[in-house]
């Protein structure tokens, strides 16, 4: 089956610099999550998206921004980059219907040098 | 708002030994409580979910987790772990809305499990 996939799976940076991370939902899935994940942390919540439009925020810094395009994939995109953004960035898929649980990319990990 | 507490780090069992993962959540309303396992550098990977119905719950890999509204409590269990299972496991909250399939999840602080040989 299908999963979500991510893209790039790694990434190096140096600060100041700018990147873009790629995510390509499940097949029909509507919603797109993205999750960022620090060493030993768990998974911190940035932002979604349903049907193309921003469905809810979370500690997404002002540097970042994020969108979901028409074929449903989704881009987050990161400037200003500090050494503190160096985590494991992950991207989410869901149904609308209530319940339903949500599947993860692999992950895309940034490192800031 | 909505929030989950694995109290312990680290849990350690022998192999063939039957394993705890505690989860308690906080949220308002009828929580939808998840499981999820993560391996070294990767993904997280669906276990099983809480709902509504029985409160025993089977999921993958003959995980199993037991709704307590009570206790608010959702803990993992097996009844027989594997050197496999070890892992990194985190419990998963999202509160009811009338539009569920677009609440995000928050997780707990995860339990990394350790099954000896």
């Amino acid at each position: 089956a299908a999963g979500v996939i991510q893209s790039p799976r790694h990434l190096i940076k140096e600060k100041r610099e700018t990147a873009t991370l790629k995510c390509y939902p499940i097949p029909r899935h509507d919603t797109v999550y993205w999750y960022q994940q620090g060493p030993g942390q768990d998974p911190q919540f940035l932002i979604s998206f349903y049907e193309k439009m921003q469905s809810d925020k979370g500690s997404i810094p002002d540097r970042f921004s994020a969108q979901q395009f028409s074929d449903y994939h989704s881009e987050l995109n990161m400037s200003s980059l500090e050494l503190g953004d160096s985590a494991l960035y992950f991207c989410a898929s869901s149904l609308r219907q209530g319940g339903t649980e949500a599947f993860f990319g692999q992950g895309t990990r940034l490192t800031v040098v | 708002a909505q929030s989950v507490a694995q109290p312990e780090d680290q849990v350690n069992v022998a192999e063939g030994n039957p394993l705890t993962v505690k989860c308690t959540y906080s949220v308002s309303g009828n929580p939808y409580l998840f499981w999820y396992v993560q391996y070294p550098n990767r993904g997280l990977q669906f276990l099983l979910k809480y709902i509504t119905g029985d409160n025993l719950v089977k999921g993958s890999y003959g995980f199993e987790a037991e709704f307590n509204k009570s206790q608010t409590s959702f803990h993992l269990k097996k009844p027989s772990a594997l050197v496999s299972d070890s892992a990194l496991y985190f419990c998963a909250v999202r509160g009811p809305s009338m539009d569920t399939g677009r609440r995000a999840l928050t997780f707990g602080s995860g339990t990394r499990l350790q099954v000896q040989p």
